[in-house]
């Protein structure tokens, strides 16, 4: 079973300048998570969506951060203008949702790196 | 409000000790809690899942055990290996629709 793939793995840009990040979930899971994680922490949760729609935004930076999970299936997470304080790893999970275990599978993320 | 903490923050110990990693939460109506390892650079991989209703689970090398009344759930790891270091993250699901509350992490380095 594949797992959940995300792009790119790492990204350097400008402050001010824009970055997207894709996630595809596994397969058949509503269920989609965005995290951002700094360095010795742990995630914190950005966006969580249930097929298209959005459970949870409360952290989201929405000023500057936006995402989509137009068809229910893979998602963007797009930062408009990053400032260096976004410098972190992004996370995405996906999981089962209703009467699944609620157990929580991870991409590799994306590392992003605020100049 | 639910709180996850994690002691110690980074542990050292030779290869071949066996070793608890220990998790503790504030609040003990919980809906399961999830232990993730994570490697320097990369993403979470999922070690163990315990849900409300049960004492513990096992896989290899690794168990984990849940204490709903007192509020902790431990990692237990056998004859540690340099492989196994890593960091050591739980998160706790307080609820089936809410989201995870995590703990900061153990920093586990075993030494050959």
């Amino acid at each position: 079973e594949a797992g959940v793939a995300q792009s790119p793995r790492y990204k350097i840009i400008e402050k001010r300048q824009s970055v997207a990040f894709w996630c595809n979930p596994i397969s058949g899971h509503a269920t989609l998570y965005w995290y951002q994680q700094i360095l010795g922490q742990g995630p914190k949760l950005l966006i969580q969506f249930q097929n298209n729609g959005v459970v949870d935004d409360s952290q989201l930076p929405k000023d500057r951060f936006s995402a989509e999970r137009l068809k229910g299936v893979d998602s963007t997470l797009k930062i408009q203008p990053a400032k260096l304080e976004d410098s972190a790893v992004y996370l995405c999970a996906s999981g089962g949702a209703g009467r699944s275990t609620g157990e929580l599978f991870f991409g590799e993320g994306s590392r992003l790196t605020v100049l | 409000k639910q709180e996850v903490t994690q002691i110690p923050a980074a542990l050292s110990v030779p290869e071949g000790e066996n070793l608890v990693l220990n998790c503790s939460f504030t609040d003990s109506a919980i809906y399961n809690l999830q232990w993730f390892r994570q490697d320097p650079g990369k993403g979470l991989t999922s070690l163990l899942l315990i849900q409300s209703s049960q004492r513990e689970q096992t896989s290899g090398r690794l168990n984990a055990s849940l204490d709903k009344s007192s509020g902790r759930s431990t990692l237990y790891i056998a004859a540690s290996q340099p492989g196994d270091s890593a960091t050591y993250l739980c998160a706790v699901r307080p609820d089936s629709n809410y989201q995870l509350i995590w703990g900061a992490g153990t920093k586990l380095i075993i030494k050959p």
